[in-house]
């Protein structure tokens, strides 16, 4: 059964600092996506990673993915208080099309 | 070009009511999915529908049904509602064997649906 896991869970942080959330997958899967989740609102895709080695950034986050480890990060550089939101990890099992598994998510609380 | 819509916006019910919430894919698109998301929780996968057929089924009770209309719209069913089926309800759109681009699911706006 695929699994997803992110930690931390909650992280609250000071604007201008950097940080790293982290995803682990439990079993092969070929594609892995991050969205952002504002409270109510639906879920905003920011990046989708197909293969190992994987890199994509936009503003301040950048993404990677490690498919080796099972592992893709979700960086943030020089936070800033509009990117307090819950971010979500997911992933599709190898065959495409298939469900999307989602983590717990990481509710992230950027302090001015 | 309308994206993923979704209606209604809130619902409310008491236990024991049967519930019908819709979705009207993005344009071109011909794959619905349907997502359950509890309180603080992540989306929970409740059915995938395409071609007017269930394609695949998460870990949900026979009380949760769906179709597809030939318009690729879809609806989702509840029966018997207790009160653990309050949630955000989210439908999500894709094109299978599309080119795949940035967003391969587009995700609606949802359903708060609450069960009194």
């Amino acid at each position: 059964e695929l699994k997803v896991e992110q930690n931390p869970l909650f992280l609250s942080m000071q604007e201008g600092k950097n940080y790293t959330i982290y995803c682990n997958y439990s079993t092969t899967s070929d594609r892995l996506y991050w969205y952002r989740q504002d409270p109510g609102k639906s879920l905003e895709s920011l990046f989708v990673l197909l293969s190992n080695g994987a890199v994509k950034q936009e503003g301040r986050l950048m993404a990677s993915l490690d498919t080796k480890a099972r592992l893709s990060t979700l960086h943030i550089t020089a936070a800033v208080h509009d990117l307090s939101a819950t971010y979500f990890c997911a992933v599709t099992k190898v065959n495409r099309d298939d469900k999307i598994i989602f983590g717990k998510g990481t509710r992230l609380h950027i302090l001015p | 070009d309308a994206g993923v819509t979704q209606s209604p916006t809130h619902l409310i019910k008491t236990r024991g009511q049967q519930v019908t919430l819709r979705c009207s894919p993005k344009s071109g698109h011909d794959t619905v999915s349907w997502y359950q998301q509890a309180l603080g929780q992540g989306p929970q996968f409740i059915f995938q529908y395409y071609e007017e057929e269930e394609r695949q089924r998460g870990n949900f009770p026979d009380r949760f049904s769906g179709h597809q209309f030939p318009n690729y719209s879809s609806e989702l069913n509840v029966n018997a509602l207790l009160l653990g089926d309050s949630a955000l309800y989210l439908c999500a759109s894709s094109l299978i064997g599309g080119t795949f681009d940035r967003d391969t699911q587009y995700f609606g706006p949802g359903t708060r649906l609450t069960v009194l």
